[in-house]
């Protein structure tokens, strides 16, 4: 049972346009999420989280929406950069079972940025 | 301030040999955390660690796995026996404490199994 689900495995942008990476959850125990970002045999690099109580967080050229009543999140990387080809990771946390601290992750999506 | 060091980066072993994996957490943390990523898939939760305790190893296989963080050095991953199944990449976070606090992840062992 995929908790976190990322249904897109690739997706390919020019450089300097926008790339929307998008991720949903069932488990509405969650409270906070987040991006990683990962290149080849590397550990994954924390990008950015929101919790719960926004729906909107921004960092740079980094913004991370939210909608819970879609139980829907969404990366936008506004330019992006060649450097910005890797693996992003959505994850997700709760207390579920009354943890905080277990990461829930979806598959992944191979962002592709081309100059 | 160095990161979440792993080591060994590659390990192979053949069927029924043990592998042990280690990790130091970043300097300050004390929470240790091991994720197991398939091919193909995401990462998984495996175990949750403390110095000396075991807080929650319910993602971890009953058998053949094992995982502790002594009060002096590394966080080890033990696994026995292993079995082609075991072939994956192995990643160690850390954290400063629980809740809304960032983990930050190792750069992975990958293990191979022949």
């Amino acid at each position: 049972d995929q908790q976190v689900k990322q249904n897109s495995p690739s997706l390919s942008v020019q450089e300097g346009r926008i790339s929307i990476l998008n991720c949903d959850y069932t488990n509405s125990m969650f409270d906070y999420f987040l991006w990683y970002k990962k290149y080849p045999a590397e550990g994954p690099t924390f990008l950015i989280s929101i919790s719960s109580i926004k729906d909107k967080n921004e960092d740079g050229r980094f913004t991370v929406f939210l909608n819970k009543s879609a139980k829907h999140l969404s990366l936008h990387i506004v330019p992006s950069q060649p450097g910005d080809s890797a693996v992003y990771f959505c994850a997700a946390r709760g207390y579920s079972g009354g943890s905080n601290y277990k990461l829930t992750f979806g598959k992944g999506t191979l962002l592709t940025v081309n100059p | 301030n160095a990161g979440v060091m792993q080591n060994p980066r590659h390990l192979v072993r053949r069927r029924g040999q043990e592998a042990r994996l280690r990790c130091s957490p970043m300097k300050g943390h004390s929470h240790v955390y091991w994720y197991r990523q398939l091919p193909e898939e995401g990462l998984k939760f495996m175990v949750y660690l403390q110095k000396e305790n075991i807080i929650d190893e319910s993602g971890m296989p009953k058998e053949r796995f094992s995982a502790e963080f002594p009060k002096e050095g590394p966080s080890i991953l033990r696994i026995q026996q292993v079995v082609r199944g075991d072939s994956a990449a192995y990643f160690c976070a850390s954290s400063l404490s629980t809740g809304n606090t960032e983990a930050f992840f190792g750069q992975g062992t990958r293990l191979t199994v022949v």
